[in-house]
């Protein structure tokens, strides 16, 4: 079956721009986050989605960093008047409900902000 | 809170020895623990997980990893290092967490390890 898809692939930017990152999880998968990762590091956690609502977002930075999941499916990440130390690989994963279950990946999203 | 230490940013090892790749956690609850590999311009893939019913985890491609509780250790290794296993790998802990008596596995990473196999 399909996995997790991220678009674009590929983000750049001007500082102070507005930019949206897609997230398509696994039909099916409840449970859907976002991580940053950043070069030369391990992804950090930003938030976390069960169903429509933010359960956790307690990794965002700051209040320029939103998310959406409006329909429990599809996840936008959203970022306001982007600085150059947004510059990251953004990762969608999703999986079922809990805490030992697989995370599954997508490929990310590369955001330079110039 | 929990956290991951990976000992060595990078390893190198000849094709066909011994892969050894360390990770140590903390963590104030019994933990799950996960190997995910990342192969270059592509996503984060699992290796293999632990979620306490075993200590001896067998993944794929050859991999396995050892929970230790004692030591607080979840290390990775595999026999037989093959080119195919040049990439990067991060030992992650799923913490739980959620309100209303939901449960649900934020995961933090390590530093990851690049590993590199030289013929």
């Amino acid at each position: 079956g399909a996995g997790v898809s991220q678009t674009p692939s590929n983000k750049v930017t001007e500082k102070g721009k507005y930019v949206e990152l897609r997230c398509d999880p696994i039909s099916g998968h409840t449970a859907l986050y976002w991580y940053r990762q950043s070069l030369g590091q391990g992804p950090e956690f930003l938030i976390y989605f069960q169903g429509t609502g933010a359960a956790d977002d307690s990794g965002l930075p700051n209040d320029r960093f939103f998310a959406v999941r409006p329909e429990g499916s599809v996840s936008t990440l959203k970022i306001q008047r982007t600085e150059r130390g947004d510059s990251a690989v953004y990762l969608c994963a999703s999986s079922l409900t809990g805490p030992s279950y697989e995370q599954y990946f997508g490929p990310g999203t590369r955001l330079t902000v110039t | 809170a929990q956290s991951v230490t990976q000992l060595g940013s990078h390893v190198s090892v000849s094709e066909g020895a011994l892969v050894l790749l360390r990770c140590n956690y903390s963590s104030s609850v019994p933990p799950y623990l996960f190997w995910y590999v990342q192969y270059p311009n592509q996503g984060l893939q699992l290796l293999l997980k632990y979620t306490s019913a075993a200590t001896l985890v067998k993944g794929i491609n050859g991999f396995e990893a050892e929970f230790k509780k004692s030591e607080t250790s979840f290390h990775l290794t595999k026999p037989s290092a093959h080119m195919s296993d040049a990439a990067e790998y991060f030992c992650a802990v799923s913490s739980t967490g959620g309100a209303g008596g939901t449960s649900y596995g934020k995961l933090t990473f390590g530093q990851g390890t690049i590993l590199t196999v030289h013929p």
